[in-house]
């Protein structure tokens, strides 16, 4: 069956800009979650959903991160105002629920540089 | 707070030979343990999870084993071969995936 896909698969944008990233997660997989990988620094964890909500924010960088998921399947992270500390690559995961229990399957990720 | 340290950073081999990855987390309240590999420009590929009721888990040539008490990890790669070649990543998983940073492998022929 399809995996995780992501949209676009590379962004490059303009300092203040802001961009919409997309992930589509499994079918049937109700836990969806948000990473980001920087140049020199690891994977982090950015947000997280369990169907329509988000019950863990903690990892969003500023007020200027956002999240929303609908029909407990597409999500879309939003980055407002981007600055040059935002480039980096967004990768989404979804798991079966409950999540500690399976394997994140991970999309292939958008590529965004702010120019 | 969770940390999750990887070592070697980079490991270079000739085809051919057995491999041992090591990962180490400093908390041992984890759900499960899992190991990624990482293609240049891809997203992650999962390799292995193991449940943290768990001792190991095989899949072909890779093995992994966890050890919760201790807070350890290896991913052992038999016959290592190039096509093996990539970053491969452990993560524990709290409430989310906590990643180490990695070891980039290369193998030669």
């Amino acid at each position: 069956g399809a995996g995780v896909s992501q949209s676009p698969s590379n962004k490059v944008t303009e300092k203040g800009k802001d961009v919409e990233l997309r992930c589509d997660p499994i079918s049937g997989h109700t836990a969806l979650y948000w990473y980001r990988q920087s140049l020199g620094q690891g994977l982090e964890f950015l947000i997280y959903f369990q169907g329509n909500s988000a019950p863990d924010k903690s990892g969003l960088p500023s007020d200027r991160f956002s999240a929303e998921r609908t029909g407990g399947s597409v999500s879309t992270l939003t980055i407002q105002r981007t600055q040059q500390e935002d480039s980096a690559v967004y990768l989404c995961a979804s798991s079966l629920n409950p999540p500690a229990a399976y394997e994140q399957y991970f999309g292939p990720g958008t590529r965004l540089t702010v120019t | 707070k969770q940390e999750v340290t990887q070592i070697p950073a980079a490991l270079s081999v000739p085809e051919g030979e057995n491999l041992v990855l090591n990962c180490s987390f400093t908390d041992s309240a984890i759900y499960n343990l899992q190991w990624f590999r990482q293609d240049p420009g891809k997203g992650l590929t999962s390799l292995l999870l193991i449940q943290s009721s768990q001792r190991e888990q095989t899949s072909g040539r890779l093995n992994a084993s966890l050890d919760k008490s201790s807070g350890r990890s290896t991913l052992y790669i038999a016959a290592s071969q190039p096509g093996d070649s990539a970053t491969y990543l452990c993560a524990v998983m709290t409430d989310k995936l906590i990643f180490g940073t990695g070891t980039r492998l290369q193998v030669f022929p």
